[in-house]
């Protein structure tokens, strides 16, 4: 079974700064995809960014990237020039790219990032 | 984007009534439906995938009986916490996805039961 592992349970950040989430996740399988979602306090699921498993090329979305190592088995999420909307919990989550699995996600644990003024 | 809509957001009954959750994609049709529930500060818990016209498939430990769903069209599923109890007090979050499309969430749904 897929697991995700989210190690870091708090994390702070200042206002205009970077900031990294960390994320590994073990599998056996070859064909996945990877995602990063933001739960602000209101609890909505908010995607934020996505990769396939396939390609080498890091995810971005305008201040927001990806350091995905495959053979590491790490999908890192950087936010840049922090803002204090950016304060939520932050789910990364696994999805088999086998259509059998039912396209079910896998999630870690969450960490919880606070922006400071 | 793809919408996804869940009602209602917030409700409080009293012990040992059922309550009906509604799960909606608005504006394309989910092929799979999927049910949560999370605790304060903690993860999303699958409970139950669900595919239209069949039966949901349940996670291990979640009771058939007590969370039936119901995935009757290709756009509306739908969660019902038989006779509830305090315990069954949670945040259950649905999301919905398209073979194109990842999973999009609905706002939850804040249950109390007193």
């Amino acid at each position: 079974a897929q697991t995700v592992t989210q190690s870091q349970p708090e994390m702070s950040v200042q206002e205009a700064e970077t900031v990294t989430l960390s994320c590994t996740y073990d599998t056996s399988e070859s064909d996945y995809y990877l995602f990063w979602y933001k739960q602000p306090p209101s609890r909505q699921m908010i995607l934020v960014i996505r990769q396939e498993a396939y390609k080498q090329q890091n995810a971005t979305e305008n201040r927001f990237s990806v350091n995905f190592q495959k053979a590491a088995k790490s999908f890192s999420l950087k936010i840049s020039d922090s803002q204090l909307g950016d304060a939520a919990m932050y789910f990364c989550a696994y999805r088999s790219g086998r259509e059998t699995s039912g396209s079910r996600l896998t999630f870690g644990e969450g960490t919880q990032l606070t922006v400071n003024p | 984007g793809a919408v996804v809509s869940q009602h209602p957001s917030r409700v409080i009954c009293k012990s040992g009534t059922s309550v009906k959750i509604e799960c909606r994609s608005l504006d394309f049709q989910a092929t799979t439906m999927f049910w949560y529930r999370q605790f304060p500060k903690q993860s999303l818990m699958l409970m139950a995938t669900s595919n239209e016209g069949s039966k949901a498939t349940y996670e291990q430990g979640v009771e058939k009986d007590k969370f039936l769903i119901n995935h009757a069209s290709l756009t509306l599923s739908t969660l019902t916490v038989t006779s509830a109890h305090p315990e069954d007090s949670s945040f259950y979050i649905c999301s919905a996805r398209d073979w194109f499309q990842p999973q999009h969430f609905g706002d939850g749904t804040r249950l109390s039961i007193l």
